[in-house]
């Protein structure tokens, strides 16, 4: 079956250096989601990405879709303590496909 | 408040014991999911409802059992079969028109061996 694969498994940073997390799939990716879950919590959806290329921002958040859509990313600038959690990238498949796919996840600590 | 209640919060299994973990939604959602999360892991789908009265497999769902009588209960059962039962189950649904809506989850139950 597909396989999303996420990178980098653990970053620890300072509080106010940038983080990144990848999202990779050997297959054409369709829409892809990005979820955080807080320690102990749920996954919460953060943004959805559905066209090559695409990029989208939320505040200190960018999103990018790859343009072979195969890869996205999630780049966070000037972190900060509430940034604390685990980042989920997940691919919905084609059309008709009610499945998500999530990514291994990524867990961002941060040092203050 | 709408939102998805999961319950028991923590839940113990004897050896050979089936239980049956709850998820309830009152978002009036026609899809609902279940995962399972292991520590460190990404979330594995166990099964999915679209509507009442149906459901399908996901991922991994031998040693799960599922139905779907009401379409805001989906409750999830672990049964005997299951040999490492020890995870946080996740349950979520989605609403709206088309499939790329997000999914909603609840605040999990964790399940473990006596």
């Amino acid at each position: 079956g597909q396989q999303v694969m996420q990178i980098p498994q653990y970053q620890h940073v300072q509080e106010g250096e940038d983080f990144t997390t990848y999202c990779n799939s050997s297959t054409t990716l369709s829409n892809i989601q990005w979820y955080k879950q807080r320690p102990g919590g749920h996954p919460v959806f953060l943004i959805q990405l559905v066209k090559s290329g695409e990029v989208k921002k939320q505040k200190r958040l960018t999103f990018q879709f790859g343009e072979a859509k195969k890869n996205s990313s999630l780049h966070i600038t000037a972190t900060q303590t509430t940034d604390v959690g685990t980042y989920f990238c997940a691919d919905l498949g084609g059309f008709g496909n009610e499945k998500l796919t999530f990514g291994t996840g990524t867990r961002l600590t941060i040092i203050p | 408040d709408g939102g998805i209640t999961q319950s028991p919060k923590y839940l113990f299994r004897k050896e050979g014991q089936n239980v049956t973990l709850s998820c309830e939604q009152n978002l009036n959602h026609d899809a609902m999911y279940w995962y399972r999360q292991d520590p460190g892991q990404g979330l594995r789908l166990i099964y999915y409802s679209q509507i009442v009265n149906d459901f399908q497999k996901g991922d991994i769902a031998e040693g799960y059992s599922v139905s779907r009588e009401k379409k805001e209960s989906f409750p999830l059962t672990v049964t005997s079969a299951q040999k490492n039962p020890t995870a946080f189950y996740l349950c979520a649904s989605r609403g709206g028109q088309g499939f790329n809506q997000p999914q909603h989850f609840g605040d999990g139950t964790r399940l473990s061996i006596l």
